[in-house]
């Protein structure tokens, strides 16, 4: 069973549709990343959070720890946003502190 | 200019040569990743080196070896590639700041191994 879990795996959209994608985790964490990764392959760094909510422009990232459960929402979407969104987390256990985990990713297609 | 590098970004090689890829960075970080992404299976670690004189083995480290030259260089090398390892290979690097971290990934090398 894979420790991070994401889904849907694959999400196509309309532009100006609302996005949410969903990360389930099944280990204690020190914090949660949503990472984007272009069609180029490049990988960046969206969020990082340990409660709460944290929103940047039309991107909003939630997590519930208890649930062990985060969500990330696009509003208003555009083709710009089509990427693959990756979940991963930072384990409490193990020697490997700071280490990540990755879910497999959630490709999201927007069409005009 | 790009704060994590990565050369060759695309490498063509025949089975059993050996080729190493290599990673550069200036944001000054002590913690260095190499990874690789397969599709339909995510990023997974190969090595992680959290100062010059530590290396570490990740999930899939068989086939591969690392060398940190220097806080800023970490370069990951196949002795005898073989074509499972054909993949697309990220570089990171990291802070750990009050127990939490962020990753900073290089653009990616993209290996194919005939």
């Amino acid at each position: 069973k894979n420790e991070v879990e994401q889904s849907p795996q694959n999400l196509t959209a309309q532009e100006g549709e609302f996005i949410t994608i969903n990360c389930s985790y099944s280990v204690g964490i020190s914090a949660l990343h949503w990472l984007q990764q272009h069609p180029g392959g490049g990988i960046v760094s969206l969020f990082m959070l340990s409660s709460g909510k944290k929103k940047h422009g039309r991107l909003i990232a939630t997590i519930n720890i208890q649930e062990k459960h985060s969500s990330l929402h696009i509003t208003a979407s555009h083709p710009r946003d089509s990427a693959v969104y990756i979940c991963a987390v930072n384990p409490l256990y193990g020697g490997s502190q700071g280490n990540l985990i990755f879910g497999k990713g959630t490709k999201l297609s927007v069409k005009p | 200019d790009a704060d994590v590098t990565q050369t060759p970004r695309n490498r063509i090689t025949k089975t059993g040569k050996r080729i190493m890829l290599e990673c550069s960075q200036t944001k000054g970080h002590d913690r260095m990743y190499w990874y690789r992404q397969d599709p339909g299976l995510g990023l997974r670690l190969i090595y992680y080196s959290f100062d010059v004189k530590d290396i570490n083995k990740g999930e899939i480290s068989d086939g591969y070896s690392v060398s940190r030259q220097a806080q800023a260089k970490f370069s990951l090398s196949l002795e005898s590639a073989i074509p499972n390892q054909t993949a697309l290979y990220f570089c990171a690097t990291s802070e750990l700041a009050r127990g939490q971290e962020t990753q900073y990934f290089g653009p990616g090398t993209r290996l194919l191994v005939l």
